[in-house]
């Protein structure tokens, strides 16, 4: 099992371009998240998802779209890049019915820069 | 509001113990959580609490609550430099519910 894969790994975009990060995951998990992470903030949730079709906000989700149209997948997309979206983006997924949420499975991240 | 805190650095020798501290505001709060970041890496979930407990062991790593104060430690016996990483404390009010995350604490390791 590949676990969480990201892609791409690295991106560094104009302010105004669009772009979306794609987050895969062969476990069958029914929660995905999407994280970004950026110094002396921990992480914070952009947006959630609790199954296939369904999404929801999270902490920061201005400027941030997301789309679930297969249960494998959770799509992150910037419509229109500003510098203050540069972060390490992390997408994360876990069990949810069955009540193991917590534990939670990483991709790697990307780094993605604004400038 | 929620508020998960913690200190941002610790430095400690090879071969002591490493106690990292954190606090969280939420009194409901049922699950606590460490996790583990290595370089280049996502999170790794490290080991949890549940909130009517006060203490968990697991191998090297022993998680105390303090429920009253609202105060989680992690400790690291005999610290390694493959112990060396940020260190994340978080909570949920419940198992399916959305995980709060602290700001990290990096621990180094000096010879």
């Amino acid at each position: 099992n590949a676990g969480v894969t990201q892609t791409p790994k690295f991106r560094v975009l104009k302010t105004g371009q669009s772009m979306t990060l794609l987050c895969a995951q062969d476990m069958n998990h029914e929660y995905m998240y999407w994280y970004r992470q950026d110094p002396g903030m921990g992480l914070r949730l952009i947006h959630y998802s609790v199954g296939e079709g369904t999404t929801a906000k999270g902490e920061v989700p201005d400027g941030y779209n997301v789309s679930r149209l297969k249960k494998q997948n959770f799509l992150l997309g910037l419509e229109s890049a500003a510098p203050s979206q540069t972060s390490v983006y992390f997408c994360a997924s876990s069990y949810g019915t069955s009540g193991r949420a917590y534990e939670q499975y990483f991709g790697p991240g990307t780094r993605l820069t604004v400038t | 509001g929620e508020d998960v805190e913690q200190s941002l650095f610790l430095s400690v020798r090879e071969g002591d113990s490493s106690v990292i501290n954190c606090t969280y505001t939420d009194s409901s709060s049922t699950y606590l959580y460490w996790y583990k970041q290595e370089p280049g890496a996502g999170l790794q979930l490290l080991t949890y609490i549940f909130s009517n407990m006060d203490m968990k062991q697991d191998q090297r790593l022993t998680v105390l609550l303090n429920k009253k104060d609202k105060h989680l430690s992690l400790r690291i016996a005999d610290t390694q430099t493959g112990d060396s990483a940020i260190y994340f404390c978080a909570e949920s009010r419940s198992s399916a519910s959305k995980i709060i995350f602290g700001s990290g604490t990096r621990l180094s390791i000096r010879p």
